[in-house]
């Protein structure tokens, strides 16, 4: 059974850094893409960044660029995203994904909460 | 960017009925790259199409999708009562990946 947990998140000021980490079971996690989403309280979903196998190929939705560093660890299967100078608006549940392209299989994510 | 917009926001119907979802990109989505997603409250979204029409893994059969270049549609033939949920379209034809706001089904 394919199962990806994630944990890291937390409340914290604005300012600081987080890292979310993702834990992989069931499949072989050296052979996916994977990505992470984020969702706002309320909100739709948001493409936040994706990676793929090797590590050569890394893609970020532009409002976290230079902010946000995702990176993956194959022989820990888990994918990490850290999250650098946070801002209220990235307050969101964090979820990771394998990725074709389309997102196949969900974590059930961690809640990031940036507030003062 | 390739934007999304959904229509309608919410939809409202009974069990056994026909849901019909639409998702029109600004621009042509690359290869039919568009995937449909379910999400119910509290819960992490779930795949059910991609390519636009091809059904994910365990998805049953009543849900379907079609459509190409900047019109594509999702439809459930007959609902259940776990269908009413938030349905999102994505498309990832082209960078960056772009979801729409969501179409809301609930019981009428």
């Amino acid at each position: 059974e394919v199962q990806l947990v994630e944990s890291g998140g937390g409340l914290v000021q604005p300012g600081v850094s987080l890292r979310l980490s993702c834990a992989a079971s069931g499949f072989t996690f050296s052979s996916y893409w994977m990505t992470w989403v984020r969702q706002a309280p309320g909100k739709g979903l948001e493409w936040v960044a994706n990676i793929n196998q090797d590590e050569n190929e890394k893609y970020y939705v532009d409002s976290v660029k230079g902010r946000f560093t995702i990176s993956r660890d194959n022989a820990k299967k888990s994918l990490y995203l850290q999250m650098n100078s946070l801002r209220a608006e990235d307050t969101a549940v964090y979820y990771c994904a394998t990725s074709r392209g389309y997102y196949e299989y969900w974590g059930q994510g961690t809640l990031v909460s940036v507030s003062s | 960017e390739i934007v999304l917009t959904q229509s309608p926001g919410t939809l409202s119907l009974s069990p056994g009925e026909r849901a019909t979802l639409s998702c029109r990109a600004s621009q042509s989505v690359s290869n039919s790259y568009l995937a449909w997603y379910q999400q119910k409250l509290g819960q992490a979204p779930r795949l059910l199409i991609y390519a636009a029409s091809s059904r994910a893994t365990g998805i049953p059969d009543r849900f379907s999708g079609s459509g190409s270049g900047t019109d594509f549609t999702l439809t459930i033939s007959r609902l259940e009562p776990e269908d009413f949920a938030v349905y999102y379209c994505h498309q990832y034809g082209s960078s960056p990946r772009t979801f729409g706001p969501g179409t809301k089904v609930d019981i009428k």
